[in-house]
């Protein structure tokens, strides 16, 4: 089983819609729960941390389920610009293991 | 620089053909990993450091990749004998201190190995 596992999508979403994905993680012991996003050619850039009570910044909110190991990433009144991958990023002791990501196209 | 700076941001190498890889990280920051990112797919890690101790080297994919970070500082990924399969993006990335801190990324190296 991966280490961190998400549909790769692509989900084609209309402006201003919302949608949310899920990543599963499979280490119980991880700690640390990130979510990155990547655009096309270029370095994947910190979009927000996740905490264990969940935490919102303005259009995207994140929540962590330890009991099930998954993290989830909402995205409310989406614009054309969020279209990119959204990678999910776990902790392994010190290493800090990717997923493949999550491709999000915004559709005009 | 303000961000982790890494150079060449491309590289072309003649398959066997010896090459170097550096990353410069943010200063202060303790931990440096390296990745590997294939088209399409996510970052692979490949090699992580807490200053200059070289503490995971499990996703190195073969004796030929090597890396280095004697002051702490400055790293270097190097690839004896380079082959085709090596060709990716060669993402470096810096944190305060470990895996509980976000980390960030330089702009990568484009490796193609013709």
């Amino acid at each position: 089983r991966k280490e961190v596992e998400q549909d790769p999508g692509p989900f084609n979403v209309p402006e201003g819609a919302t949608v949310a994905f899920n990543c599963t993680y499979s280490n119980s012991a991880s700690q640390s729960f990130f979510w990155y996003r990547q655009d096309c050619r270029k370095e994947p850039k910190l979009l927000m941390s996740v905490y264990s009570s969940g935490n919102e910044d303005g259009r995207f909110t994140a929540q962590l389920n330890r009991a099930s190991q998954y993290i989830s990433l909402l995205i409310r009144d989406s614009k054309l610009s969020d279209s990119a991958t959204y990678l999910c990023v776990v902790n392994d002791e010190d290493k800090i293991i990717f997923g493949k990501g999550t491709r999000l196209h915004i559709l005009p | 620089g303000a961000g982790v700076s890494q150079s060449p941001r491309y590289k072309v190498a003649k398959r066997g053909q010896d090459v170097a890889l550096r990353c410069d990280p943010i200063s202060g920051h303790v931990s440096l990993f390296w990745y590997q990112q294939a088209l399409g797919q996510g970052p692979e890690f490949l090699t992580y450091f807490q200053n200059e101790a070289q503490l995971d080297k499990s996703g190195l994919p073969s004796d030929r990749f090597f890396a280095e970070r004697p002051e702490g500082s400055v790293s270097t990924l190097k690839i004896q004998r380079t082959q085709q399969e090596d060709s990716a993006v060669y993402l470096c990335a810096s944190s305060l201190e470990g895996a509980y801190f976000a980390a960030f990324f330089g702009q990568g190296t484009r490796l193609t190995v013709v």
